[in-house]
């Protein structure tokens, strides 16, 4: 079964500087899909970013990035000029291309970002 | 545009007590819908999902439930709550695959 890590339970940042999130997968299979969601204080999660395993090119979203390493299964998230709205709860998930509607979550990172 | 809706935001239960959420979907047709749970501390756990009306797939044995009565609405439900049920439970849905689009959610404290 593919598990999801999120190694650091808690990230600050200052407000416009550049803060990394990481994140670890376990799977087995060759195709899938990457994702990262925000979920702020509202509770309702947003989707920042996602990435396809068969693009080796990272994906990218304003001041959102990724560092996309499928040989180490890691798949980091950048955020550059942090703003105070980036606040919020971070998820790393994980889906199969094979067909399974089952997104497996890491159990998040929780970023401050001090003004 | 789409929207999600989700209902009640909060709700508090007593142990043993019936329990019914709702979602309902609004500007697309034929949505996969789904049913996730968040614990305390914890990442988001697939409960239920359905790819058209009447077919429900489940992901974790437990004590909940999921109906879809129609396109566009889906139903979690328990019999006889138990503490354990007690977390965040949001809705989502889907018509692009691998885009998901999350409700409110609903805060549940079972007492």
């Amino acid at each position: 079964a593919q598990t999801v890590t999120q190694s650091q339970p808690e990230m600050s940042v200052q407000e416009a500087e550049t803060v990394t999130l990481s994140c670890t997968y376990d799977t087995s299979e060759s195709d899938y899909y990457l994702f990262w969601y925000k979920q702020p204080p509202s509770r309702q999660m947003i989707l920042v970013i996602r990435q396809e395993a068969y693009k080796q090119q990272n994906a990218t979203e304003n001041r959102f990035s990724v560092n996309f390493q499928k040989a180490a299964k890691s798949f980091s998230l950048k955020i550059s000029d942090s703003q105070l709205g980036d606040a919020a709860m971070y998820f790393c998930a994980y889906r199969s291309a094979g067909g399974s509607e089952k997104l497996v979550f890491g159990k998040g990172t929780k970023l401050t970002v001090n003004p | 545009s789409q929207t999600i809706h989700q209902w009640p935001a909060t709700l508090v239960q007593p142990v043993g007590s019936p329990l019914s959420l709702e979602c309902t979907v609004e500007g697309t047709s034929n949505p996969n819908l789904y049913w996730y749970r968040q614990a305390a501390g914890r990442g988001l756990q697939l409960l239920f999902y359905s790819v058209g009306i009447g077919q429900i797939s489940s992901e974790v044995p437990q004590n909940l439930s999921a109906s879809r009565p129609q396109d566009r609405q889906f139903i979690l439900s328990s019999k006889k709550l138990l503490l354990s049920d007690s977390g965040f439970y949001l809705c989502a849905w889907s018509r692009v695959p691998l885009v998901l689009s999350f409700g409110s959610g609903t805060r549940l404290t079972v007492v």
